[in-house]
């Protein structure tokens, strides 16, 4: 189907290497999110896409994270210098205007 | 910051008796409430939705319900079905905010 897909499903890093999370949204969905969910927490945001431009990064936990958009579609999450803490679920939506978030399966990503 | 908490991490019914998931909320300017059922490795999915102008919403098996005043919301299952267990959150989103706060989720098991 034409879901929300994500990749890779699985990251195990080393700490302190660089991670690239990719979203895929479904098809006209003009907004697109990133939420984490650590062991044990709730969803987290962490930003927030409207085409292409982000008018809310207020959930990125610090200047190690950011997130792209482009063509107003495929987006990518980017971790630098990852930190054992960063260790999540990491989950991608997007949502028509006025309608439910859609999900991806998720990112399980692994800092050792 | 907890906006939005799910006290119980875990709910455990038998089959055909109704399960109820609740959730509380601290801030006043949320207007639109749902909840989302999460299967293990997989994305959360829409399950059902409350604007605060409502009380009440059923969907089938499924109703919430909103309690302003109190700033609860619950969510009822009835019958429960072994194929209800998962992780249920509870979300909110205020007017014209794009983002969404979760709960951490409640485990529900519904035994055979």
């Amino acid at each position: 189907g034409a879901g929300v897909s994500q990749s890779p499903s699985n990251k195990v890093t080393e700490k302190g290497k660089d991670v690239e999370l990719r979203c895929d949204p479904i098809s006209g969905h003009t907004a697109l999110y990133w939420y984490r969910q650590s062991l044990g927490q709730g969803l987290e945001f962490l930003i927030y896409f409207q085409g292409n431009s982000a008018p809310d990064k207020s959930g990125l936990p610090s200047d190690r994270f950011s997130a792209e958009r482009t063509g107003g579609s495929v987006s990518t999450l980017t971790i630098q210098r990852t930190q054992q803490e960063d260790s999540a679920v990491y989950l991608c939506a997007s949502r028509e205007v006025n309608n439910e978030q859609f999900f991806g399966p998720g990112t399980r990503l692994t800092v050792l | 910051d907890q906006q939005v908490k799910q006290n119980s991490p875990s709910l455990s019914v038998q089959e055909g008796r109704i399960s109820i998931l609740n959730c509380d909320y601290t801030n006043s300017m949320f207007d639109y409430f749902l909840w989302y059922k999460k299967y293990p490795a997989e994305g959360p999915t829409f399950l059902i939705s409350i604007s605060s102008i409502k009380d009440k919403n059923e969907d089938g098996r499924f109703t919430v319900f909103l309690n302003k005043s109190a700033k609860h919301l619950s969510l009822h299952i009835v019958p429960s079905q072994p194929g209800d267990s998962a992780v249920y959150f509870c979300a909110a989103r205020g007017y014209n905010n794009n983002d969404m706060r979760f709960g951490a989720g409640t485990r529900l098991t519904v035994k055979p």
